[in-house]
């Protein structure tokens, strides 16, 4: 059965650098799509960016930026300058490609963003 | 962009009342919608798959007699929640994916319903 990890339950990062989320994933089918979503704590799913697993480049959304390794089966997301308000929980999700879109969902992780 | 609308966002009932949740594709047609359950700090459960015309698909656990789901038509599907009991408490959030959408287009999420039962 498909299976998504993201292994840091919570992160910090310093207002205006860098910060990588993980995510890995287990999947036997070959045609795929990766999706990342961020939640504020006012609750609402804003989608971030999406990965499919045909795509060449890796995917890439104003500051966000996909860190898409198939091999491996990792799909890592790149949030450059940080800002404030992107402190939120982020998760991750798997889905077939082109299905009804049934995701898997990863446990999330939490980024807080210091000033 | 397209546009998911939940109602109500907040709601308190009482134990042993039923509570209906409408979830709105605004701007795009949606055959299949998800019904997901959080609870705090935690991720998305999938209670169930509404499928416009037919009934829905449950998950695993879930009741169906407790969690009843109609999707009448391709905008609008509902969640009610039968003889609501406090253990029911939680973030009941909706997402549909535009029927005419490509195959990398995602899901579009209400912004969630947070249900207190007394």
């Amino acid at each position: 059965a498909q299976k998504i990890t993201q292994t840091q339950p919570g992160m910090f990062v310093q207002e205006k650098e860098a910060v990588t989320l993980d995510c890995t994933y287990d999947t036997s089918d070959p045609s795929y799509g990766l999706f990342w979503y961020k939640q504020p704590s006012s609750g609402e799913m804003i989608f971030l960016i999406y990965q499919g697993s045909y795509d060449q480049q890796n995917a890439t959304e104003g500051r966000y930026s996909l860190n898409f390794q198939k091999a491996r089966k990792s799909a890592n997301l790149v949030i450059s300058a940080s800002q404030l308000g992107d402190s939120a929980m982020y998760f991750c999700a798997w889905g077939y490609a082109g299905n009804n879109r049934k995701l898997i969902w990863g446990l999330g992780t939490s980024l807080a963003v210091n000033p | 962009g397209a546009v998911v609308s939940q109602h109500p966002s907040r709601v308190i009932c009482k134990s042993g009342t039923s509570v209906k949740i409408e979830c709105r594709s605004l701007d795009f047609q949606a055959t299949t919608m998800f019904w997901y359950r959080q609870f705090p700090k935690k991720s998305l459960m999938l209670m169930a798959t509404s499928n416009e015309g037919s009934k829905a698909t449950y998950e695993q656990g879930v009741e169906k007699d407790k969690f009843l789901i109609n999707h009448a038509s391709l905008t609008l599907s509902t969640l009610t929640v039968t003889s609501a009991h406090p253990e029911d408490s939680s973030f009941y959030i909706c997402s549909a994916r535009d029927l005419l959408g490509a195959s990398n287009s995602p899901l579009h999420f209400g912004n969630g319903t947070r249900l207190t039962v007394t």
